[in-house]
């Protein structure tokens, strides 16, 4: 498995600012993801973000609002940008590190609350 | 209709008792199922796996999976208030070449001591 850690745990915003949220892990990994879990429901998948490649964003998400970073191999950056209320949810990082099983560790993650 | 379903609960069940969670899906490509627990405040601690059909065991956790039924289940024997938590259900379908997870929208248990 891999340690990740998530900055910040927590946060709460005003409405039209940006929030970066960074992402760091204790081993090299090729492939990151971001998640987004709104309050009582499951994650939904925001994008990937491997080393050396543009990020690839699922449906409903788009790079200027959520650009991401991937500088190395052990470290990512997610920024909500011109955040409103509906931001509002926990923020998470996961990393594969390439197992057969695909499995995935995640980050503790960041509970940003937009007001 | 959700490519993963899961029921949220919440589950609430006496000490000791078996715990069963369940989730069905949609998509026959998927082909690894992984069980997550979240507690509340934290990020989700992977469980167990399991590939394509069949049952493991771990501890007093077994995966169960059904691939003909598309149902996958995970039991929880003498459960203690530790087991306290959301579980989250997850598939992956790497032949397809995506590495990304598939979650269910999670079943709170609460364990009663």
């Amino acid at each position: 498995s891999a340690v990740i850690s998530q900055k910040p745990s927590r946060d709460i915003c005003q409405r039209g600012t940006s929030l970066t949220i960074q992402c760091q892990v204790d081993s090299q990994v090729t492939m990151m993801f971001w998640y987004r879990q709104q309050p009582g429901q499951s994650l939904t998948l925001i994008a990937t973000a491997n080393q050396g490649s543009e990020a690839t964003y699922e449906s409903g998400f788009v790079i200027d609002k959520f650009p991401i970073s991937r500088p190395n191999l052990t470290f990512s950056t997610l920024t909500v940008s011109n955040m409103s209320p509906e931001d509002s949810s926990i923020y998470l990082c996961s990393v594969d590190p390439g197992q057969a099983q695909g499995t995935q560790y995640f980050g503790p993650g960041t509970r940003l609350t937009v007001l | 209709q959700k490519e993963v379903e899961q029921d949220p609960g919440p589950l609430s069940v006496p000490e000791g008792a078996i715990v069963s969670l369940n989730c069905t899906y949609s998509n026959s490509a998927f082909q690894y199922f992984m069980w997550y627990r979240q507690y509340s405040r934290k990020g989700p601690e992977l469980l167990m796996y399991t590939y394509s059909s069949g049952n493991k065991e771990d501890g007093r956790f077994t995966a169960q999976v059904d691939k003909s039924s598309k149902y996958i289940s995970l039991f929880i024997r003498d459960s203690q208030p530790s087991d306290s938590a959301t579980y989250l259900c997850a598939m992956s379908a790497l032949d397809t070449g995506r590495r990304a997870l598939t979650f269910g929208s999670g079943t709170r248990l609460q364990v009663q001591p």
